[in-house]
Order: structure tokens, then C-alpha cells, then sequence
């Protein structure tokens, strides 16, 4: 079974400019949110896709934008960056529609840097 | 948002101590997890727990969630260094299609 990979691993962007962060679900699971963790807190949910389409948001400003591929795995872009957009950035994926569907099994993370 | 408070927010014990950690709410989750992260990874999954009064083991670890599903604890029952890491607790979000909302987490040390 194929876990949750993420890439970059590694990211440092200059401020107003855009980055795109990519993510393969693990094998069997149809559903992928992203979380924004700053340092010293917990992940904050930023959106979560099911069947290609956006199936929840949080509280993140529209430059915050997804996708969802057939193959179930997902980009996160965000424009404009600011420098409080520095975190860690966490994809997870997980089977909706069975008892289990809040479990969630993260990737590793993409840590992105903006200067 | 459905918020989570974890206390403590950090933890340095000894090896061989016992500890718990709390995870509170005044929202009622349909279920709960326990992830643990160590620094620069992703968390990883623990636990999930379903029921009112739930109790669950995993080698030392012990986790029971509150009878009005509002609430859990995790006690680790002698600490090896190998605890050591970030705790998060966190709950679905039906609000956010499947969303997990998460505590702040509690950063625990074991030292040798």
C-alpha cells in the first residue's frame, strides 16, 4: 500500500509571487484535504476535495485555490504570496463514505518559505 | 469551527514517568483522533475514537473518549524517549465536508 507523497519537499518563494505544491493520495482513498501548519501550532484545514470538486473550505482567502485529478491526487496554488503564507503544508487523504471517514493519513509536507 | 484546547501545551518528563494529556471541547464530535508528529514530518495517525466513553489501548498508550463526546485523554504509562513528539488531537468537522479540526497540540520530551 502506497502512502501519501508530497513534493517539493523543500520550497522558498519571493513575496507576490505563486506556488503551486502537489500531492498523491494514497492508494484507495478518494478524498485529499490540505492543512496549513505555522510553527508551534496545529493544522489549520484549508480545503478538502471529493470527486474532482471542492466538498469544504475553511477560513482561507480565495488566492488559496485546488484541484483534484482523476487519479485522485491534488495541487494546492496560492497566489500572491505573502509572508505569512511560511508554513509547513500538509496534504492528507482519506475514503468518504464509510465509518471511517474522518480518518485521515497525512503526507510528509511541503515546507515553504516566503521571503 | 468546532474548537479543541489541549492541555498541557508542553511536557518534559523523565523516562519511566506517567502522563496524560487532555483534549477539550464544548462541541460535540462524531468521532475524535490522536495523531503524533515529530518535527519537520506529518502526523501520524494514532487512534480514532467513536463512542461515548470509549477506551482504547495501544501498548502504553491509552486513550477514552468523554461520555458526551466533548472531550478525550491520552495516558502514556512510562514514558520512553521514543514518546517524544507532538500530540494533536482533533475532531470531524461536519460543517467542512470530512475536515479535522485540530488542537494546538502538547509537546512532550522524555528525557533518558
Amino acid at each position: 500500500e502506497t502512502g501519501v507523497t508530497q513534493s517539493p519537499t523543500h520550497l522558498i518563494k519571493t513575496r507576490g509571487q505563486q506556488v503551486t505544491l502537489r500531492c498523491s493520495s494514497q492508494s484507495g482513498h478518494n478524498t485529499v484535504s490540505w492543512y496549513q501548519q505555522a510553527l508551534g501550532q496545529g493544522p489549520q484545514f484549508i480545503f478538502q476535495y471529493y470527486r474532482e470538486e471542492e466538498n469544504g473550505r475553511g477560513n482561507f482567502p480565495p488566492r488559496f485555490s485546488g484541484l483534484q485529478f482523476p487519479n485522485y491526487s491534488s495541487e494546492l496554488n496560492v497566489n500572491a504570496l505573502e509572508l505569512d503564507d511560511s508554513a509547513l503544508y500538509l496534504c492528507a487523504s482519506s475514503s468518504v463514505g464509510g465509518g471511517t471517514s474522518y480518518e485521515q493519513y497525512f503526507g510528509p509536507g511541503t515546507r515553504l518559505t516566503v521571503t | 469551527t468546532q474548537l479543541l484546547e489541549q492541555s498541557p501545551q508542553f511536557l518534559s518528563i523523565q523516562e519511566g514517568e506517567n502522563l496524560t494529556v487532555y483534549c477539550n471541547s464544548s462541541s460535540v464530535f462524531s468521532s475524535l483522533q490522536w495523531y503524533r508528529q515529530e518535527p519537520g514530518e506529518g502526523p501520524v495517525l494514532l487512534v480514532t475514537v467513536v463512542t461515548g466513553g470509549e477506551v482504547k489501548k495501544l501498548k502504553r498508550l491509552t486513550f477514552q473518549f468523554g461520555d458526551a463526546r466533548k472531550d478525550s485523554s491520552l495516558h502514556i504509562t512510562a514514558a520512553q524517549p521514543g514518546d517524544t513528539g507532538l500530540y494533536l488531537c482533533a475532531g470531524g468537522d461536519s460543517n467542512s465536508g470530512y475536515a479535522l479540526n485540530f488542537g494546538k497540540g502538547t509537546s512532550l520530551l522524555v528525557t533518558p
